[in-house]
């Protein structure tokens, strides 16, 4: 049972345009989402979070908004640029799960980015 | 820090054999973690560990799998016996505050055939 989604497994953007990843959740308990970045050979990377509280966050040119009635966020990146081009990983985490599930991580099946120059 | 470190980087193996993956987590962190990466699954948890502890195995898939960690600077992951399905790229990766964000190392890539 997949509790995070990422239905696009992939997208290709040009260069200068907005790219936007899309995940969906159905563990209504997940309070807390990240995203992380993967190049080829590498392990995945830290791109940003958000808690429940909020619904937007930024950093430079990645948004991360929140949607909880609808179980859904979505990653914006504007300008993409070709060295975006990755995998991206959605995750979530449970902080108030008790026992062995406290803030493990559930991440998605990830989505390739492609920005074409 | 030089991050965390996973040996080897590359393992092809028969089916059949024993294969023992390991992985030095950045030092100070308390909470370690052994992910699979598939195309059809993604990035699957398959145990974590805090402070040398096994807290959650449920996503160890079989007891061909099996992890240790005998001390806060060292973990394996060991398969025994390998099975063609088990190839995939196996990433640890660690942790100082559980739900933040853990920091990965750069993958074993196992192929059994």
């Amino acid at each position: 049972d997949q509790q995070v989604k990422q239905n696009s497994p992939s997208l290709s953007v040009q260069e200068g345009r907005i790219s936007i990843l899309n995940c969906d959740y159905t563990n209504s308990m997940f309070d807390y989402f990240l995203w992380y970045k993967k190049y080829p050979a590498e392990g995945p990377t830290f791109l940003i979070s958000i808690s429940s509280i909020k619904d937007k966050n930024e950093d430079g040119r990645f948004t991360v908004f929140l949607n909880k009635s609808a179980k859904h966020l979505s990653l914006h990146i504007v300008p993409s640029q070709p060295g975006d081009s990755a995998v991206y990983f959605c995750a979530a985490s449970d902080g108030n799960a008790g026992g062995t599930s406290y803030g493990k991580l559930t991440f998605g099946q990830g989505t390739i980015l492609t920005v074409h120059p | 820090d030089a991050g965390v470190i996973q040996s080897p980087r590359h393992e092809v193996t028969e089916m059949g054999q024993e294969v023992t993956l390991r992985c030095k987590p950045i030092s100070g962190h308390d909470y370690l973690f052994w992910y699979r990466q598939t195309m059809m699954r993604g990035l699957e948890l398959l145990i974590y560990f805090n402070n040398n502890v096994p807290i959650d195995d449920s996503g160890m898939p079989e007891d061909r799998f099996s992890a240790k960690m005998p001390n806060a600077s060292f973990s394996t992951l060991k398969i025994q016996p390998s099975e063609p399905r088990d190839s995939a790229v196996y990433f640890c990766a660690s942790s100082f505050l559980l739900r933040f964000r853990a920091f990965f190392g750069q993958g074993t890539r196992l192929t059994v055939v």
